[in-house]
């Protein structure tokens, strides 16, 4: 089965720089990348995704870049604020909406 | 729209109890999961169903059992309750191969 490994597992930036995730998957057909934020004791919430006929895409603050050969993918945050601190999630999936999660980064953006 | 409902929000159990978890969902889904988080921890799937009448196993599915009658539930059964079940489950759903929608959770403990 796919397997997604995330790093790193806490991160801690100051308001204002950028941060970035990055994740691992194993499954070469897995083809859905998504990106939650989970506030704590919160759902987890959707902030981007990426399929992989993409390489980069991009929302206002956000971008996420995909690497199909070396099956990894990174989550970027710029310009960032107090209001990023959560845990965030990468997940990875195939065409049967099978949602495999990393381990999981908990940001802190310290003011 | 409610999106995806799931009750109760709290539940606390004895060893060896059972009950059921549902979730409810008013988007007309074909796609419905559940996942479990425990304590600092991603996302883990327990059983999916890609429509009524379909269930399949996911990554930890012992000790649970699903059923899918209709498009807009997905009950997630404990058989008999164990303290290694503590935990806070989650129901989501999707559209195929689209985007996951999560329910608010519903936070189990077993005593």
């Amino acid at each position: 089965g796919e397997n997604v490994e995330q790093h790193p597992s806490t991160l801690s930036v100051q308001e204002g720089d950028s941060a970035v995730i990055k994740c691992t998957y194993s499954d070469s057909a897995s083809n859905y990348f998504p990106w939650y934020k989970q506030e704590l004791g919160k759902r987890p919430q959707l902030i981007i995704d990426i399929r992989s006929n993409v390489g980069e895409k991009k929302d206002q603050r956000i971008a996420v870049t995909l690497n199909k050969t070396a099956k990894h993918f990174s989550l970027h945050i710029t310009e960032t604020q107090p209001e990023d601190s959560a845990v965030y999630f990468c997940a990875a999936s195939d065409a049967g909406n099978k949602l495999t999660f990393g381990g999981g980064t908990r940001v802190l953006v310290k003011p | 729209n409610a999106g995806v409902t799931q009750t109760p929000k709290f539940q606390v159990l004895k060893t060896g109890q059972s009950m059921t978890l549902q979730c409810a969902q008013d988007m007309n889904h074909e796609y419905m999961s559940w996942y479990r988080q425990d304590p600092g921890m991603g996302l883990r799937l327990i059983h999916y169903s890609v429509g009524a009448g379909i269930t399949d196993q996911g990554e930890v599915p012992n000790g649970y059992n699903v059923s899918r009658s209709t498009t807009e539930d997905f009950p997630l059964r404990l058989l008999s309750a164990a303290p290694s079940q503590t935990s806070v489950y989650f129901c989501a759903s999707s559209s195929p191969a689209d985007t996951q929608y999560f329910g608010p959770g519903t936070r189990l403990t077993v005593l």
